[in-house]
């Protein structure tokens, strides 16, 4: 069946790095959404990718939607302590599927 | 604007009981998912329900029901319950559909199966 992967499983930079998780899927997707979810807390939407080639810039968070529309990614520049959490990437191919997600550690 | 509330908060069930779980969404939304959460399986869509309505599945057994109500309420019911159905539950509210639109997850159910 549809899966939508994630990797890396987990990252741990120092504060300042850049990170960048990536999305893939085994079908096309309609869309794919993005969502933090802090240690404990629950997922919070952080943006919606619908064509194909589509980036996105959110201050330092910049997303991509591949042009085939079966990969994304998000990438962050210069990591704070705030960005701890785990990013989940969320797509609609046949089903809607979350992806296995990437647990972000920053050291300060 | 009050956000998702689900309850209860956490819950301890024996093997074989059912458990019902409710979910208010955000006033005006109309769309209700839910979804299991586990640190092996990650987040694993359950259903979705629009306007008392089933609109989509996702691949668990009957065992894992749900509705939603005129008011746009949703309960989740899981019968016989299992050691493997131990997780966090979490529904989520959009205004159309949360497969589309941003979605706002509410804080979730902890559900311990002993």
């Amino acid at each position: 069946g549809q899966q939508v992967m994630q990797i890396p499983q987990y990252q741990h930079v120092q504060e300042g790095e850049d990170f960048t998780t990536y999305c893939n899927s085994s079908t096309t997707l309609s869309n794919i959404q993005w969502y933090k979810q802090r240690p404990g807390g629950h997922p919070v939407f952080l943006i919606q990718l619908v064509k194909s080639g589509e980036v996105k810039k959110q201050k330092r968070l910049t997303f991509q939607f591949g042009e085939a529309k079966k990969n994304s990614s998000l990438h962050i520049t210069a990591t704070q302590t705030t960005d701890v959490g785990t990013y989940f990437c969320a797509g609609t191919g046949n089903q809607f599927y979350f992806g296995t997600g990437t647990s972000l550690t920053v050291i300060p | 604007k009050a956000g998702v509330t689900q309850t209860p908060r956490y819950l301890i069930k024996t093997r074989g009981q059912q458990v019902t779980l409710s979910c208010s969404p955000i006033s005006g939304h109309r769309s209700v998912s839910w979804y299991q959460q586990t640190p092996g399986q990650g987040l694993q869509f359950l259903f979705e329900y629009f306007s008392e309505t089933q609109r989509n599945k996702g691949n668990f057994p009957g065992r894992f029901s749900g509705r939603q109500f005129s008011n746009s309420r949703s309960e989740m019911n899981v019968s016989t319950l299992e050691l493997g159905d131990s997780a966090l539950y979490l529904c989520a509210s959009s205004p159309l559909s949360t497969r589309n639109t941003e979605a706002f997850f509410g804080q979730g159910t902890r559900l311990t199966v002993v």
